[in-house]
């Protein structure tokens, strides 16, 4: 059984440019979610999918920004018109619906550096 | 709304020796559950423990033990006899009633000293 992966691990993209980043879950959850970190912080949340659909927006998700899940299993995240402010780590996690605790399952992060 | 406080930015640890790691939350929600998680420098975010609001006993899970003083609303991580693989970042999460995602705090970066 594999983790959550994600890709691509790095990306460097000058300001203004659209990005893409990947992530598949554990396949048998149903859950996924993007988080944003910055250096020396803690996880931010951006949004929050059950299948397909998405569920749950944070106010850190500007128009810039646009996720997908299209078959509810794995997501992209799209950012267009890069600024420098957008440099941060991207995390990808997912979990099941039948566990009661609601563990989060990470994957390594897609790191975004915007020149 | 939720927030996670952890005032420790570093800790240094000497090797087999126990450390905790502060963590106060504020909720108005009924109930929630708590987390802790490891963040190595490769970047994954690993879980370590889990404390639900109800759960009469503090958590445990091997070396990791969960200090969880309701009234106070903390939680506090105790590591016992520590190894230099635990030098990492380690963050206090929590997610309230109803909610999915987890909030978290900003961190405490822990280095084991040998």
């Amino acid at each position: 059984d594999t983790g959550v992966s994600q890709d691509p691990r790095h990306k460097i993209t000058k300001r203004g440019q659209n990005v893409t980043f990947r992530c598949d879950p554990i396949s048998e959850h149903n859950r996924l979610y993007w988080y944003r970190q910055t250096l020396g912080q803690g996880p931010e949340f951006l949004t929050y999918f059950q299948n397909e659909a998405q569920l749950e927006k944070s106010r850190l998700l500007s128009d810039r920004f646009s996720a997908e899940r299209p078959k509810g299993s794995f997501s992209t995240l799209e950012i267009q018109r890069t600024e420098q402010g957008d440099s941060a780590m991207y995390l990808c996690a997912s979990s099941s619906r039948t566990d009661v605790r609601g563990e989060l399952f990470f994957g390594e992060g897609s790191r975004l550096t915007v020149l | 709304a939720q927030k996670i406080t952890q005032t420790q930015p570093g800790m240094f640890v000497q090797e087999k020796e126990a450390v905790t790691l502060d963590c106060t939350y504020d909720t108005s929600d009924p109930s929630y559950g708590l987390f802790w998680y490891k963040q190595p420098s490769s970047g994954e975010m690993i879980f370590l423990i889990y404390q639900g609001s109800y759960d009469q006993q503090n958590a445990t899970e091997g070396r990791y033990s969960l200090n969880f003083q309701k009234a106070r609303k903390s939680a506090n991580l105790v590591i016992s006899a520590s190894q230099l693989g635990d030098s990492a970042m380690y963050f206090c999460a929590m997610r309230g009633t109803g909610r999915r995602a987890l909030t978290f705090g900003s961190g405490t970066r822990l280095q084991v000293q040998p």
